[in-house]
């Protein structure tokens, strides 16, 4: 597609519950990145994949978030047995090899409530 | 670790009215620095970047940034602001000690009434 797809666009959660949210990069992008934006505040990085592999998931908040892109095309980012502080806006970013790090083209981002 | 503070988290011009958003960071080593915006409904996009060279970067739709280290500033500006500029600004930092690491700032609101 023409630019960067996350799904679902609003996802609303029981704590407690396991979500996975989608990410399609733009094609032939081999850098992917998940940021977590909270209400009123900037972007956080979670992690980073080049290609199929993660090369960095410092950013991961605890061992209940789990992300994979295991043929280096879409990405998903699982958390599980979700909880209130999980409640934000999680944004799929790409960029192709050729950019300079901190060139990303975002998606709309995965709007996630937990209640 | 880096942090990047923006002081303004919401601001208010009437159209033709000169903008400036502040932006500073924390870290001494060499930087990437960006700016993005997301108008509303819209995705994060990239407005401007500066790498190295000229300190003063343009960007699109008429914003410029300068860069000053001295001061750890990457303070963004418009000479006259429209409408269509309401969004949300934000601005990140890429230092040479985070790899692909982009650290961002707060965020300012910014509000242009027509």
């Amino acid at each position: 597609g023409a630019g960067v797809s996350q799904s679902p666009r609003y996802k609303v959660a029981k704590r407690g519950q396991d979500v996975a949210l989608r990410c399609d990069p733009i094609s032939g992008h081999v850098s992917l990145f998940w940021y977590q934006q909270a209400l009123g505040q900037g972007p956080e990085f979670l992690t980073y994949f080049q290609n199929e592999a993660q090369l960095d998931k410092s950013g991961l908040p605890s061992d209940r978030f789990f992300a994979e892109r295991p043929e280096g095309s879409v990405s998903t980012l699982k958390i599980q047995r979700t909880q209130q502080e999980d409640s934000a806006v999680y944004l799929c970013a790409s960029r192709t090899s050729g950019s300079r790090a901190g060139e990303l083209f975002f998606g709309e981002g995965s709007r996630l409530t937990v209640l | 670790a880096q942090s990047v503070s923006q002081h303004n988290h919401h601001v208010i011009l009437s159209e033709a009215a000169s903008l400036e958003l502040g932006c500073n960071y924390s870290y001494g080593g060499t930087v990437n620095l960006f700016w993005y915006v997301q108008y509303p409904g819209q995705h994060l996009q990239l407005l401007l970047k500066y790498f190295s060279g000229d300190p003063l970067v343009k960007g699109i739709k008429g914003f410029e940034a300068e860069f000053i280290k001295s001061k750890f500033s990457f303070n963004l500006r418009k000479p006259s602001v429209q409408w269509s500029d309401t969004a949300e600004y934000f601005c990140a930092v890429n230092a040479d000690n985070a790899g692909n690491m982009l650290t961002f700032g707060g965020g300012t609101r910014l509000m242009v009434k027509p």
